[in-house]
């Protein structure tokens, strides 16, 4: 099977950077997907890791090393709107999502 | 271009009742998928359609039944409703090409089985 870990919890201030750390544990996958969600709304795209490596993406870049089994993603300049779920979930095949948990990032002022 | 439309938007059932959510996409996408999220989870994959006339199980199919009616259409139906079906059901879609990477998803349908 496929497992995912992420914290739970990560708080951090407007204007701050934070990072939202992803390991997970599989047989096999394409790449590893990021997508926030608000407040139990659609969930929506934010980056994709195919290959090891670094993928910028305005103020969200995201990372992957697959011999580590471990990804990131960094969230530079936090605004209050940033005040999310994040999920990382493994992209499979024919482009099924395995979620995890997810992690909940609280933007204060 | 509406995107990923899902219907209805909340439902209540009684146990044992059946109920068809239904799921359509406008943008041409051949991939169409329907998961469920509990409180405080991330989702879980019920089933997919990778095309116009197949679909596969996902990782919860159990007392769910799908129909991809067309390209555009892609339905679940609860035969029997049970309190451990209460849930926000998502449909996504994408197409698989080149460097595509991101499914689309709808606004959910919230529904609680007393």
């Amino acid at each position: 099977g496929q497992s995912l870990e992420q914290p739970s919890e990560v708080t951090a201030v407007e204007g701050a950077i934070v990072q939202i750390n992803c390991t997970y544990q599989t047989s096999g996958f394409y790449g590893l997907s990021w997508y926030q969600q608000h407040d139990g709304g659609a969930p929506t795209f934010l980056s994709y890791n195919g290959l090891d490596g670094l993928e910028e993406t305005g103020r969200f870049s995201s990372f992957l090393s697959r011999s580590d089994s471990y990804g990131y993603l960094l969230l530079q300049e936090l605004q209050m709107k940033d005040s999310a779920s994040y999920f990382c979930p493994l992209k499979g095949w024919r482009s099924t999502l395995t979620f995890g948990k997810g992690t909940m990032l609280l933007v204060s002022p | 271009n509406a995107g990923v439309t899902q219907t209805p938007k909340f439902q209540v059932l009684k146990t044992g009742q059946s109920m068809t959510l239904q799921c359509a996409q406008d943008m041409n996408h051949n991939s169409m998928y329907w998961y469920r999220q509990d409180p405080g989870m991330g989702l879980r994959l019920i089933y997919y359609s990778a095309s116009e006339g197949t679909t596969d199980k996902g990782e919860v199919p159990n007392g769910y039944n799908v129909s991809r009616l067309n390209k555009r259409e892609f339905s679940l139906r609860l035969e029997s409703a049970a309190p451990s079906q209460t849930s926000v059901y998502f449909c996504a879609s994408t197409t698989e090409a080149y460097q595509v990477y991101e499914q689309y998803f709808g606004p959910g349908t919230r529904l609680t089985v007393t």
